[in-house]
């Protein structure tokens, strides 16, 4: 039972447009919702996160939407750039634990 | 800077073999975790500690063990290794706050024969 789903394996997008990339969840018990950013032979690195009190948070190009009512959470890149080139996951922590369940990543492939 | 660093980037066992993989982490976080990550299946979470000599299960523990004797170490043993226990392997840290981004590791890929 996938709890976070990032239902796009794969994205491709021109140097300079916008990358979104699309999560949905199914449990509301989610109170925090963050995105990494995975290159290859490295371990993931932090992006952005969002509480589940808020709808929007951003920093510099990264933007993060939250839409609690569809469980659905949207990272949006402006401009994308080569080196955003990676794999990005979504998570979110269990409210009242430590633990989160990370989706299954989207390969994004920004061209130049 | 945080550093998590794990002990090995690469490892090859045998099928039945005992291993441990250790992570250490230098900025006194009080969580550590283990995950595994597998094409199309994303980070699975194994186990966590949230403080020394504390552990909890993850979403598949199962042929898996954890040691945390000390704050900044965290290890976790393949009692007897099995060939669908090859994997990238993951550790992060974070501070006992929820929602608390995580610093990771560089993976260790495991390979059992």
């Amino acid at each position: 039972d996938q709890q976070v789903k990032q239902n796009s394996p794969s994205l491709s997008v021109q140097e300079g447009r916008i990358s979104i990339l699309n999560c949905d969840y199914t449990n509301s018990m989610f109170d925090y919702f963050l995105w990494y950013k995975k290159y290859p032979a490295e371990g993931p690195t932090f992006l952005i996160s969002i509480s589940s009190i808020k709808d929007k948070n951003e920093d510099g190009r990264f933007t993060v939407f939250l839409n609690k009512s569809a469980k659905h959470l949207s990272l949006h890149i402006v401009p994308s750039q080569p080196g955003d080139s990676a794999v990005y996951f979504c998570a979110a922590n269990v409210a009242g634990t430590y633990k989160y369940i990370f989706g299954t990543g989207t390969r994004l492939k920004v061209l130049a | 800077d945080v550093k998590v660093t794990q002990s090995s980037r690469y490892l090859v066992k045998r099928t039945g073999e005992k291993v441990f993989l250790e992570c250490v982490q230098d900025m006194d976080h009080e969580n550590m975790f283990w995950y595994r990550q597998d094409p199309g299946l994303g980070l699975r979470l194994i186990y966590f500690s949230y403080d020394v000599k504390m552990k909890e299960k993850g979403d598949i523990p199962e042929g898996y063990s954890v040691s945390r004797e000390k704050k900044e170490r965290f290890s976790l043993i393949l009692e007897s290794a099995s060939t669908n226990q090859t994997s990238m392997y993951l550790c992060a840290s974070n501070l006992g706050q929820v929602g608390n981004e995580q610093f990771f590791g560089p993976g260790t890929r495991l390979t059992v024969l």
